[in-house]
């Protein structure tokens, strides 16, 4: 049973170019979290999606990222028009629904972006 | 809004030394309780969790955490380290009834054989 895929694993861009993050969730999951962490600091929530809907997007920077979590395929993190300040690691996790003991979120490894 | 603090940023001992590592919360209400480890170049994993009784929790690879409600605090705990303890440990809470989880700043642990 393969756990949470995150690619690519390293992702660099350039000033101003757009960044593309990818999130598998585990089989039989469908709630995604999208977490950053910015370097000497904590992991930071930024968007809960379950299929086809944001839930809580109050972590998310209000301009330039999005995220999404279609019926089909993967979750993505898009960050347009990067800048040097997104470097960092981003993590992905995803849980089944409801908030019990079985509703543990399991992580990603995570991509870690470097903007040059 | 719930916060997480780690009091302990950059703890180093020697190995068979005593660890704890002190995580403090602020929220009033049902919290369910984590502490997650991140070994170097790898993703967290759930080193244990609490959600209801026993307010001692026994995790993997010999770690424990203590619950005490009244001191908002959950520390972890291992009474002798090995050098493959080397990692970064985060404390983290979900409010009851709320899938968001908050993280703590994070310990880094370096044990020295």
């Amino acid at each position: 049973n393969a756990g949470v895929m995150q690619n690519p694993r390293h992702l660099v861009r350039r000033r101003g170019q757009e960044a593309r993050l990818r999130c598998s969730p585990m089989k039989g999951h469908s709630h995604v979290y999208w977490y950053r962490q910015l370097p000497e600091e904590g992991l930071k929530f930024m968007v809960y999606l379950q299929k086809e809907n944001i839930i809580d997007e109050s972590g998310m920077p209000k301009e330039r990222f999005s995220a999404e979590f279609p019926k089909e395929g993967p979750s993505i993190l898009r960050i347009q028009q990067v800048v040097r300040g997104d470097s960092a690691a981003y993590f992905c996790a995803s849980s089944r629904p409801g908030t019990g003991r079985e509703n543990e979120q399991f992580f990603g490894p995570g991509t870690r972006l470097t903007v040059l | 809004a719930q916060s997480v603090s780690q009091h302990n940023h950059h703890v180093i001992l020697s190995e068979a030394a005593s660890l704890e590592l002190g995580c403090n919360y602020s929220y009033g209400g049902t919290v369910n309780l984590f502490w997650y480890v991140q070994y170097p170049g790898q993703h967290l994993q759930l080193l244990l969790k609490y959600f209801s009784g026993d307010p001692l929790v026994k995790g993997i690879k010999g770690f424990e955490a203590e619950f005490i409600k009244s001191k908002f605090s959950f520390n972890l705990r291992k009474p002798s380290v090995q050098w493959s303890d080397t990692a970064e440990y985060f404390c983290a809470v979900r409010s009851g009834g709320y899938q968001k989880v908050t993280f703590g700043i994070g310990t880094k642990l370096q044990v020295i054989p």
